[in-house]
């Protein structure tokens, strides 16, 4: 089953502009991570905040984590073109296994 | 290419045919993962080995999913008498051995996409 839920399951922006997908999930988590994938195609490790931090940035990507909320936001500035792709949320709790959300599909125009 | 691979990348089958599929994780990484994702979902874990070891599997893996790690290297996923509902991108994953406090960040491959007739 589906740990969380990504918000806004899809979104349409212009090239330069920032794009915010947030998440929220169900259980505690020992960390969150965010991955991409490109349509049709496997998924790229983008980052990963653990449960005792709040913010971590890499490169054009900043992620925040409110584990009192159990909420997460991928913020992605200046976007690109190629930035178009579906971006999903993983909680690992401590079993190994990563449990994702539905996704949010990222249209960046031209 | 050092990535994950996985073999074939499509597969077009008719229900009740057994298919196999086979995963090659980064070398030295222990940690193997199987997940489906469906169209529209995010992918659902399926099973996982350390090493050779099948430590942990869904109860999506219903009895016609089997999945060996026979080497601890490479894997195969099978599905027997398959069903239009098994229709699905299979993904797998690896991830090295976790050192101390450290964290699982997955690698994935590119998938194979079953369908079936």
């Amino acid at each position: 089953s589906q740990q969380g839920e990504e918000d806004p399951q899809a979104l349409s922006i212009q090239e330069g502009e920032n794009a915010t997908m947030n998440c929220s999930y169900k259980t505690s988590i020992n960390n969150l991570q965010w991955y991409r994938q490109n349509s049709g195609r496997g998924l790229v490790h983008l980052i990963l905040i653990r449960s005792n931090e709040r913010e971590k940035h890499s490169g054009r990507l900043r992620v925040t984590l409110d584990t009192s909320k159990k909420s997460s936001s991928l913020l992605i500035t200046a976007s690109r073109a190629a930035d178009t792709a579906s971006y999903f949320c993983a909680t690992e709790g401590g079993s190994e296994k990563l449990v994702f959300g539905k996704g949010t599909k990222l249209t960046v125009n031209p | 290419d050092t990535g994950v691979s996985q073999d074939p990348r499509h597969k077009i089958t008719k229900r009740g045919q057994n298919v196999t599929f086979r995963c090659d994780p980064i070398s030295e990484h222990n940690r193997l993962y199987w997940y489906r994702q469906t169209l529209g979902q995010g992918p659902e874990f399926l099973t996982y080995f350390q090493n050779e070891a099948q430590l942990e599997k869904s109860r999506l893996l219903s009895d016609r999913f089997s999945a060996e790690r026979p080497k601890g290297s490479f894997s195969t996923l099978e599905i027997q008498r398959t069903e239009q509902g098994d229709s699905a991108m299979y993904l797998c994953a690896s991830s090295p051995r976790l050192a101390e406090n450290s964290y699982n960040e997955q690698f994935f491959g590119p998938g194979t996409r079953l369908t079936v007739l």
